[in-house]
């Protein structure tokens, strides 16, 4: 079946850029996700990424897919300690199945 | 702006106690989902529904039971709770997947304990 695997846990200082990596799996992938997850909460959609395409930018985040290694990353610019959360790639193929397959999530941790 | 709704917030049980999960969604969105969260896990999909009236079976569905008789409510029933289905649950919903990009919306989750 179709697998997505992340990293556990990253720590920057405030301000600095963080990077968190995603691989996945399902070649028939048609979209790709990032969820952000503050503590108590549910899942917050942050952006996402058709897989046409190598690159997206919205304001701090800058989304990178490479589909021929099946990796996508998520760089955010300026961390700040507001941005400590979890972070869960998830994505989507065309094989008929109809809901997302989640990584076990990413612990940002923005020291100050 | 409600978006997704799920009652209870919080909820502890005892081992073979019943209890059914509500989520509600004011979108209109065709498609609804339930999952489980684990520490280390990610999310976990336990059934779905693509329509009112249509249940489908995800990840991890034993012990757990689902109905869509409302576009806008799915529920999720546990009719024998077992202390492994200590988890937080999370109900999403969406638009039909494939027709354009739909993400999915998520509820805040229900925190359930069986002791």
């Amino acid at each position: 079946g179709e697998d997505v695997e992340q990293s556990l846990f990253l720590s920057v200082r405030e301000g600095d850029s963080s990077v968190i990596n995603c691989t996945y799996t399902d070649s028939s992938s048609t979209y790709l996700y990032w969820y952000k997850q503050e503590p108590g909460a549910g899942l917050q959609l942050l952006t996402y990424i058709f897989s046409n395409m190598d690159m997206k930018q919205d304001q701090r985040l800058t989304v990178l897919l490479n589909k021929k290694d099946k990796h996508l990353s998520l760089r955010i610019a300026d961390t700040q300690t507001g941005d400590s959360a979890i972070y869960f790639c998830a994505e989507i193929g065309d094989t008929g199945r109809r809901a997302l397959t989640f990584g076990s999530g990413t612990r940002l941790q923005v020291q100050p | 702006n409600a978006g997704v709704t799920q009652t209870p917030k919080f909820r502890v049980l005892k081992t073979g106690q019943s209890m059914t999960l509500l989520c509600a969604q004011d979108m209109n969105h065709e498609y609804m989902y339930w999952y489980r969260q684990d520490p280390g896990m990610g999310l976990r999909l336990i059934h779905y529904s693509v329509g009112e009236g249509t249940t489908a079976k995800g990840e991890v569905p034993d012990g757990y039971n689902v109905s869509r008789l409302k576009k806008q409510n799915f529920l999720l029933g546990l009719e024998s709770a077992a202390p492994s289905q200590t988890s937080v649950y999370f109900c999403a919903s969406s638009r039909p997947i494939g027709q354009v990009n739909q993400p999915q919306h998520f509820g805040d989750g229900t925190r359930l304990s069986i002791l």
